[in-house]
Formats: C-alpha cells, sequence, structure tokens
C-alpha cells in the first residue's frame, strides 16, 4: 500500500539552528502534501499545505519566513524549521494523499519530534 | 467555521469491555467527510476510517464500529470487548468538500487517549 516516509524521527538542535524535516511518498507521486504540528497530548494543526512547483499555503498565525516549505519534486516535500527556538519543540507530521481505488485516503508520516535546546 | 470536538480527554476500560469514543463535529458544508485515526505511542497516524456526508449507514469492521448520525452531527467510535493493544489516542477529524479534489486538509479534534488495562 501507499506509504509516507518522514525522516528524520526524532532532533535535538542547539536554539538557533535550523533543522530540516523530510517527507516522501514511496510509491505514489503527491502534488499536495500537509504539515502538521502537535503539542504533547494535544490535536494535530495544519500548518500549511506544500503545493508541488509552487509556494506553500500556510494557515493563519504561521510563521511563513520560520517553517519554510519546499516541494521539490512528486515525491518530496521538506519543511525547515529556520532559527529553531525551544517553544518550536514540537512532533511535526506531514500527510499525502494517494490518489486510487481505495478512496483517495490519507497517509501520514510516522511524524518527526523536534527538541530545541 | 469547521470544528470537531472530542468531550473525552482520557478513558480506561479494563481488557474485554465495549467503549465508545464520542466525536460531534461543526461545518456549514453540505458536503463533508468525517475520518477516524489511531495514534499510538510510537506517533503515527493511522487511518481507521473516513465516511462522507451522504452515507449514514453504520459500519462495522471487525471488534469496530461506527455510528453516523447527522441529526446530531456526531461520528461516534464505538471497540467491542477492547484490548490492551488498542491503547492509543484516537482522533476524529473532518474535511469540507475540497477533500476529493485537493486532498487532505483535516481539522482533528482535541483526541481521546484510550488506555485498556488488561
Amino acid at each position: 500500500g501507499a506509504v509516507v516516509s518522514q525522516h528524520p524521527s526524532r532532533v535535538i538542535c542547539k536554539s538557533g539552528t535550523s533543522v530540516k524535516i523530510e517527507c516522501r511518498s514511496l510509491d505514489f507521486q503527491a502534488t499536495t502534501m500537509f504539515w502538521y504540528r502537535q503539542f504533547p497530548k494535544q490535536s494535530l494543526m495544519l500548518m500549511a499545505t506544500s503545493n508541488e512547483g509552487s509556494k506553500a499555503t500556510y494557515e493563519q498565525g504561521v510563521e511563513k519566513d520560520k517553517f519554510l516549505i519546499n516541494h521539490a519534486s512528486l515525491t518530496l516535500s521538506t519543511l525547515t524549521v529556520t532559527s529553531a527556538h525551544p517553544e518550536d519543540s514540537s512532533f511535526y507530521i506531514c500527510s499525502a494523499r494517494a490518489p486510487g481505488t481505495e478512496g483517495e485516503k490519507l497517509f501520514f508520516g510516522s511524524g518527526t519530534q523536534l527538541s530545541v535546546l | 467555521a469547521q470544528k470537531v470536538t472530542q468531550a473525552q480527554t482520557e478513558i480506561s476500560v479494563v481488557e474485554k469491555e465495549d467503549v465508545t469514543l464520542d466525536c460531534v463535529y461543526e461545518t456549514r458544508d453540505t458536503t463533508y467527510y468525517l475520518f477516524w485515526y489511531k495514534q499510538p505511542p510510537s506517533g503515527e497516524l493511522v487511518f481507521l476510517i473516513r465516511r462522507n456526508s451522504f452515507d449514514e449507514q453504520n459500519e462495522i469492521s471487525g471488534r469496530y464500529s461506527w455510528n453516523f448520525q447527522k441529526s446530531t452531527s456526531s461520528f461516534n467510535f464505538t471497540i467491542t470487548a477492547s484490548q490492551v493493544v488498542d491503547s492509543a489516542v484516537y482522533f476524529c477529524a473532518l474535511s469540507g468538500p475540497s477533500f476529493y479534489n485537493q486532498g487532505g486538509k483535516l481539522i482533528f479534534g482535541q483526541g481521546t487517549e484510550l488506555s485498556v488495562k488488561p
């Protein structure tokens, strides 16, 4: 079945550094991917919609310059947290829709736990 | 505006008990989609079910069943004869009519943490 791979699964970085998270659709092409953020014991909040070959669409309140999204190919979207600060520590998870007869299910990556020291 | 409410933050049951997770949604769309996902401790989201607004048939899949009632804007999830492996956070989610064309912008509920004790 369709798989979305997210890497790394866990990253610890120093405050002020940038961190890149990759989201790959392994056996299907995804023109659109989605990035969510989840704080401990809270819901997933959509951050942005990543569109292949064009600019990402950000949700209200999400800083475009801090969370850079690049969707350079039909199978890869990246989220870069720039100049990370402790308040950026969170669980980030991507999703992509796999077209097909299974009913356009959404598939989620396994998530990335970001800890900023 | 779209909203999903899962009023139960945490539920604890003993193995083999039945448990129902509540989900209430708000939307002005006439076409919409409802989902349930399971998030085990490892973090990934596991798809359980998608239901569109025009299909009010209840569904059963093994020990899982879903009760969709438009009259009360609810989409409740029942696990029969719960098992320890069912322990996870369960999310109910809602998407608007653009789901099929534009993909998965989902509005998630707050999640219900289910703990099944042996």
